[in-house]
């Protein structure tokens, strides 16, 4: 069965560093979401992107987040500037639409800011 | 707007009990899904099932069984003779769907810890 994959698994930066997300979504997916779920919480929706573009995002993606398909496959999440808030799985999921519309995640990111 | 409760914050059953977790949502559209995921200690999100909103029919499968009422808002799963197993956080969410996917993102619930106890 096709997979969405996200690496790494878990990743430990500093506090003001920049982080890199990285994803790559079914390949016939058109859809691509990243969410985020802060330990303990519910998962939150943060971003999605269509047709090479955001086609909306949460009031959590904030300047500090930018997304990118630099190459077709990939699916990134960049956090400029990384605060101990960010602390959380970041979720990436992608979907097509239609009579098989589904909804498929990766495993997860735990991203731990200290 | 669109929100999805869970009421139930943890539920404790022993071994072999029926065990319901309930889900109330919110919409304004017409068209939408509903899903069920497990989240394992491991982290990640399984896919339990997806029902859209033009077919009530209930679903079974295997120990695993979906209600889903229209005139209540509710979508609640039954687990039949749980096991150790099946101890996790279960989430349900909703999507809109009717705009035809560019942003169809999943509203999730805060989720129900289930613990089952051998």
């Amino acid at each position: 069965e096709p997979e969405v994959t996200q690496t790494p698994s878990h990743q430990v930066t500093q506090m003001g560093q920049e982080v890199i997300l990285r994803c790559v979504p079914i390949s016939n997916h058109l859809y691509f979401y990243w969410y985020r779920q802060i330990l303990g919480q519910k998962v939150e929706f943060l971003v999605s992107f269509y047709n090479n573009e955001i086609s909306e995002k949460s009031e959590i993606f904030d300047d500090q987040f930018s997304v990118e398909r630099p190459d077709g496959s990939n699916f990134t999440l960049k956090i400029r500037s990384t605060k101990l808030e960010d602390s959380a799985m970041y979720f990436c999921a992608s979907t097509t639409t239609g009579i098989s519309y589904g909804y498929t995640f990766g495993s997860g990111t735990r991203l731990t800011v200290v | 707007a669109q929100k999805v409760t869970q009421a139930q914050t943890e539920i404790s059953v022993v071994e072999k009990e029926d065990v319901t977790l309930d889900c109330v949502y919110e919409t304004r559209d017409t068209t939408y899904y509903l899903f069920w995921y497990k989240q394992p200690p491991s982290g990640e999100l399984v896919f339990l099932i997806r029902r859209n909103s033009f077919d009530e029919q209930n679903e079974i499968s295997g120990r695993y069984s979906w209600n889903f009422q229209k005139s209540t808002s509710s979508f609640n799963f039954t687990i039949t003779a749980s096991q150790v197993v099946d101890s996790a956080v279960y989430f349900c969410a909703l999507s809109e769907a009717g705009g035809g996917g560019a942003t169809n993102k999943l509203i999730f619930g805060t989720g129900t810890l289930l613990a089952v106890q051998p």
